[in-house]
């Protein structure tokens, strides 16, 4: 069965500040995906990234990057420079590739960021 | 419109009432989702409709009932609920393959249902 540790509850930091959200993963699959959402206080789950199993090259989007660990089953998330906008709760999942519709998430980590 | 839409956004309603969520997706996606959030559990997936079809039931109690007429249009029946059911409804829909999907879920802003 698949897993999805998120180990920070809460994160708080002040604006400016570089933030690192931790994701652990476990899956029996060979090959599956990993995504990001955020959930900003409006309520609605925001895509941010899809990760392939077979890619373990680190992503950068902005003030996004991502770092996939497959020796480690992890999969981290960093803001750069977080600013308040950015306070949400943020959700890890993961996604076995072949026929199964669950997409698994984690708990969630709620950042605060503090002008 | 666009992306997934959810009405009602806010529902309070009784234990013996009924009433309907309705989600509407149009990002021509072919599988829609209904989760629920709780603030004491992770997000739960509920149901799960791929071609209109239901290939998910996740032990989810009879007095949640889901209709799927079409692609695009999704709808969660409730009655006679607890107040333990009380929590954020969010529909999702993807893009997916009949041989298993990859896709990622694009999820509409829920309906924040309180049972009183």
């Amino acid at each position: 069965a698949q897993k999805v540790t998120q180990a920070q509850t809460e994160i708080s930091v002040v604006e400016k500040e570089d933030v690192t959200l931790d994701c652990v993963y476990e899956t029996r699959d060979t090959t599956y995906y990993l995504f990001w959402y955020k959930q900003p206080p409006s309520g609605e789950l925001v895509f941010l990234i899809r990760r392939n199993s077979f890619d373990e090259q680190n992503e950068i989007s902005g003030r996004y990057s991502w770092n996939f660990q497959k020796s480690t089953s992890s999969f981290n998330f960093t803001i750069t420079a977080s600013q308040v906008v950015d306070s949400a709760v943020y959700f890890c999942a993961t996604y076995p590739q072949g026929g199964s519709e669950k997409l698994v998430f984690g708990k969630g980590t709620k950042l605060t960021v503090n002008p | 419109e666009t992306g997934v839409t959810q009405t009602p956004r806010h529902l309070v309603m009784g234990m013996t009432n009924k009433k309907s969520l309705k989600c509407e997706q149009h990002l021509g996606h072919n599988a829609m989702y209904w989760y629920k959030q709780s603030a004491k559990k992770p997000l739960e997936l509920m149901f799960v409709y791929n071609f209109k079809e239901q290939t998910e039931n996740n032990s989810v109690p009879s007095r949640f009932s889901p209709e799927c007429p079409n692609s695009s249009h999704l709808f969660l029946h409730l009655h006679t609920l607890q107040p333990e059911d009380s929590a954020l409804y969010l529909c999702a829909s993807s893009q997916e393959g009949r041989w298993g999907g990859t896709y990622e879920q694009y999820f509409g802003p829920g309906t924040r249902l309180t049972v009183t």
